[in-house]
């Protein structure tokens, strides 16, 4: 349950404001990952990082901007956001990578006014 | 292009009852496949993982089932309970792995009424 912790679990910002994501990993995993979840969609992977190397960007806007300082550490900072980025935004590490099990955070929901 | 698909999209059912969610399958090569329970304002948590050679799997009251040859999938949920009701999520993944190559359902919404 409190493997992967995500901060803050909601935010509400502007479109001109800039804040941060922060999630952190008590498991020892050497992988996390950044999934964007929106209503009635699949989950979609937005950043993934192995050993503090990103090894993986799927066609994110350059708004969104990850950050892994080290392996328990993950950031999304955010910059210029749209309302179509509001959704349910959550971290998730695992063992290694490609992954087995992923353990999922909480998440943090946002909203872009 | 890899898909899952569940279904029912959305499910209501009594406390005490049974009821069984599905998921289908493209991708292919198959590696494994992976149920995952999502409670409202939480990330998803792991039920079951079934690699292409197992034919079942159980968690509890949580049964999943997996046909690779027709590429289905079923997640039985036995006397459910109030707790039951979350999101539920099949995942899929290809062999030779890869996060980018996890295919996602979007997840059937399971609602248990007393």
């Amino acid at each position: 349950e409190t493997g992967v912790t995500q901060t803050p679990r909601h935010l509400v910002m502007g479109m001109t404001n800039k804040k941060s994501l922060k999630c952190e990993q008590h498991l020892g995993h050497n992988a996390m990952y950044w999934y964007k979840q929106s209503a009635k969609k699949p989950l979609e992977l937005m950043f993934v990082y192995s050993l503090e190397e990103r090894v993986e960007n799927n066609s994110v806007p350059s708004r969104f901007s990850p950050e892994c300082p080290n392996s328990s550490h993950l950031f999304l900072h955010l910059h210029t956001l749209q309302p179509e980025d509001s959704a349910l935004y959550l971290c998730a590490s695992s063992q290694v990578w490609p992954p087995e099990t992923q353990y999922f955070g909480p998440g943090t929901r946002l909203l872009v006014l | 292009k890899n898909q899952v698909e569940q279904s029912p999209q959305s499910l209501i059912i009594l406390e005490g009852k049974n009821c069984t969610l599905q998921c289908n399958y493209t991708v292919s090569p198959f590696s494994n496949l992976r149920w995952y329970k999502q409670d409202t304002g939480r990330g998803p948590v792991s039920l079951t993982i079934m690699t292409f050679s197992e034919n079942t799997k159980s968690n509890g009251r949580y049964t999943a089932t997996l046909d690779a040859d027709t590429k289905q999938s079923s997640l039985h949920i036995t006397a459910s309970q109030l707790s039951d009701s979350a999101s539920y999520i099949c995942v899929v993944s290809p062999t030779g792995g890869g996060a980018d190559g996890l295919t996602f359902g979007k997840g059937t919404h399971l609602i248990i009424q007393p």
